[in-house]
């Protein structure tokens, strides 16, 4: 039973660019949540995607967007990068969305941003 | 807007301890999780907590809901090196009644002592 799975593992990108990152949520999950990590802080919601639609968002601005797919596979995608967009990307699944159930984190994708 | 505030930030362990950490918040939470994070890993939840006053054991750990459902704390008892990480608490922040992101607190790093 394959649990959370993210792509890349890590990215180099200048100032300015776009990056796409990938999700694959536990088998079984249909919920899938992101959060930002900056070092030495602990995870910052940025939204979540419940049935193809974002659901709830977090404080970011919209550079930061996603998508659903059908599958239940996620991608989260900042624009106009900043230098401060330097982080850990965390994806995390879980099952239903009535907020009690317990969400599964992946290994997540670090992103430098120079 | 709901905070969570950790404490200690750091510490030290030597093998055969007993640990203990503490989150507090100026808020209610309906829910409060504890999750471990290994370098290069995402979270990993360890306990969860439901209702005011509940303690929870998991293994060699224990967790409580604080009556006041403002704080919770973690124990981890008889500590051995892969006790060794960084622990988060974290609560669902509500939206419209239906509970969804979670917030964390800024985490305890735990170290073995030299």
């Amino acid at each position: 039973d394959a649990g959370v799975t993210q792509s890349p593992t890590h990215l180099i990108k200048t100032r300015g660019q776009q990056v796409t990152l990938r999700c694959s949520p536990k088998s079984g999950h249909d919920t899938v949540s992101w959060y930002q990590q900056a070092l030495g802080q602990g995870p910052q919601f940025i939204f979540q995607y419940y049935e193809e639609e974002e659901r709830q968002r977090g404080n970011f601005p919209d550079r930061f967007s996603g998508h659903q797919f059908p599958n239940y596979s996620s991608e989260l995608n900042v624009n106009a990068l900043l230098l401060g967009d330097s982080a850990l990307y965390l994806c995390a699944s879980s099952l239903g969305g009535d907020g009690q159930e317990t969400q599964y984190f992946g290994p997540g994708t670090r992103l430098l941003v120079l | 807007g709901q905070q969570l505030n950790q404490s200690p930030q750091s510490m030290f362990i030597q093998e055969g301890e007993d640990v203990s950490m503490n989150c507090t918040s100026s808020s209610i939470f309906n829910t409060w999780l504890w999750y471990k994070q290994d370098p290069g890993e995402g979270p990993v939840l360890l306990i969860a907590l439901y209702k005011a006053g509940e303690l929870t054991s998991n293994g060699r750990l224990t967790a409580q809901f604080g009556i006041t459902r403002k704080d919770s704390f973690l124990n981890i008892s008889a500590s051995i090196p892969s006790d060794v990480g960084i622990y988060f608490c974290a609560g669902p922040k509500n939206y419209g009644g239906s509970q969804g992101n979670l917030i964390f607190g800024k985490g305890t790093k735990l170290s073995v002592k030299p």
